[in-house]
């Protein structure tokens, strides 16, 4: 089965740090851009950031510009999301996403991961 | 930055024809997206290059895009297509999500 899964989500203080992971199965990333997504719950979605298929161009929201990273490791099939200085208005469902090439659009999307900052 | 607007809310009767529009300064020129997101669920590409369907998705969905209002439209509306619904475009390097349409069946 074709799948996303994200993990590393959970609560920390303003200014902590957390680092996301997004693993895929069923297929291999190393092929394509990958992308963070981001969703307060109940609210409509935002995008965070992306990373060409071999690490070597990244782009970012000016909302997380210098304080999130995103990377890859194709060798274990994962995308990563490195967050430092965490704001409270960061507090959302962090979805990774797969982009298709053909569709130019995001074809494959994770369960997501919550990210809760709140001292 | 670019924006695209969404109305907060469409709502339909069964059976009829439901008509979500995105609007965004000449968003006729970008390519638009739909992503459609259930309750609990992550969102699904169910719109790609304004009018394209991927596999699996109904005909029943169809979509345009021209001048500055984009329009999803989903033929004979069942239940099941309640969610929300979200136009999305590219600005440069940056995908822009609208603000979302919740489609209610009723």
């Amino acid at each position: 089965e074709v799948q996303l899964l994200e993990s590393g989500g959970g609560l920390v203080q303003p200014g902590g740090s957390l680092r996301l992971s997004c693993a895929a199965s069923g297929f291999s990333i190393t092929n394509y851009w990958m992308h963070w997504v981001r969703q307060i719950p109940g609210k409509g979605l935002e995008w965070v950031s992306r990373i060409r298929s071999d690490g070597s161009s990244t782009n970012y929201a000016d909302f997380v510009k210098g304080r999130f990273s995103i990377s890859r490791d194709n060798a274990k099939n994962t995308l990563y999301l490195q967050m430092n200085s965490l704001r409270a208005e960061d507090s959302a469902i962090y979805y990774c996403a797969k982009f298709n090439g053909n569709y130019d659009g995001f074809d494959i999307w994770g369960q997501g991961t919550r990210v809760s900052v709140s001292s | 930055s670019y924006e695209l607007t969404q109305p907060p809310s469409v709502s339909v009767s069964p059976g009829q024809t439901a008509n979500l529009p995105c609007s965004g300064d000449t968003v006729g020129s970008k390519y638009v997206y739909w992503y459609r997101q259930k309750p609990g669920q992550s969102p699904a590409l169910v719109i790609y290059h304004d009018t394209k369907r991927p596999s699996g998705i109904p005909e029943r969905f169809s979509g345009s895009n021209s001048g500055n209002t984009a329009t999803l439209t989903i033929t004979e509306s069942q239940a099941v297509d309640e969610a929300d619904y979200y136009c999305q475009a590219w600005d440069s390097t940056t995908a822009v999500f609208g603000g979302g349409t919740k489609l209610t069946v009723l």
